[in-house]
C-alpha cells in the first residue's frame, strides 16, 4: 500500500509562533511533494512543493524540509498568523507511468490571536 | 478566469440512481484528475486522465467510471451509488508534470 502519514491530525499555535507538520512515504518512486492549504468550504489550494533531488524549499514563510534517506518531509511556517488556520494537507505523486497522487490525512491548524 | 467548474455544487439522491458530476478546465490542461474527501482520509485518488481518451485508476476506483472525451471535460459517473459513497468530490487538473494542480470548488454529494 502506498501510504503517506501526516502527523500531528490537529495543533494549535500561538500568533508569532513556528507551526510544523510532519509527513513520511513509503514508496521511494514518488518524485513530487507538493502541501495543500484547504479552507472551509473550498477545494485544495497549492502552497508550496519539492521534488526530492533538493533538501529544503522556502517561498515566504513557509518551508518545505525534504530527508530522502529517512522518507520525511515536512512543512515549517514561520511567524504564524490567525489567517493561517486552515487544513494543511501534504501528497506525493507518482509523475512516471501516470499521474498517481498520495495525499496524507490532513493537519488541522488553529493559530490563535 | 482561469478555473476548475463543477457541476453540482450539492446533489442527494437515493441509493442506485445513475448520476454524473460534471468537471470543465479552462487551462487546457493536459492532466485532470477525481478525488474524494473523507474525515481522517484525507483526499483520495479515484480516476485520473494524462491526456483525451487516456484514463487510469487511482486508489478508489470502484463504483466510478470516467471518461474524457474532449480535453476541457472530465464527467464522473457513478452507475448505481451506494450509502458508502457519500463523501466531497474533487476535479482537478494540471499542465503536466511538476506543474501546480488547480481544484474545482467541490461537489458534496448525499447518498440515502
Amino acid at each position: 500500500q502506498q501510504q503517506v502519514k501526516q502527523s500531528p491530525q490537529s495543533l494549535i499555535v500561538q500568533k508569532g509562533g513556528i507551526s510544523i507538520i510532519n509527513c513520511a512515504y513509503e514508496n521511494t518512486a514518488f518524485d513530487y511533494f507538493p502541501w495543500y492549504q484547504q479552507f472551509p468550504g473550498k477545494g485544495p489550494a497549492l502552497l508550496i512543493a519539492i521534488r526530492p533531488d533538493v533538501s529544503e524549499k522556502k517561498e515566504g514563510r513557509f518551508t518545505i524540509s525534504f530527508n530522502k534517506s529517512a522518507k520525511q518531509f515536512s512543512l515549517h511556517i514561520m511567524d504564524s498568523q490567525p489567517g493561517d488556520s486552515a487544513t494543511y494537507f501534504c501528497a506525493a505523486t507518482l509523475n512516471t507511468g501516470g499521474f498517481k497522487t498520495i495525499f496524507g490525512a490532513g493537519t488541522r491548524l488553529f493559530v490563535k490571536a | 478566469e482561469a478555473q476548475v467548474t463543477q457541476n453540482p455544487r450539492y446533489l442527494i439522491t437515493v441509493t442506485g440512481k445513475k448520476l454524473t458530476v460534471t468537471c470543465s478546465q479552462n487551462m487546457n490542461h493536459e492532466y485532470m484528475s477525481w478525488y474524494r474527501q473523507d474525515p481522517g482520509l484525507g483526499l483520495r485518488q479515484i480516476y485520473y486522465s494524462m491526456n483525451v481518451e487516456v484514463t487510469d485508476k487511482g486508489d478508489v476506483p470502484e463504483g466510478y467510471k470516467v471518461s474524457r472525451k474532449e480535453k476541457r471535460n472530465f464527467p464522473l459517473i457513478l452507475e448505481s451509488p451506494s450509502p458508502n459513497q457519500t463523501s466531497l468530490y474533487f476535479c482537478a487538473s494540471r499542465a503536466s508534470s511538476y506543474n501546480e494542480q488547480f481544484f474545482g470548488p467541490g461537489t458534496r454529494l448525499t447518498v440515502l
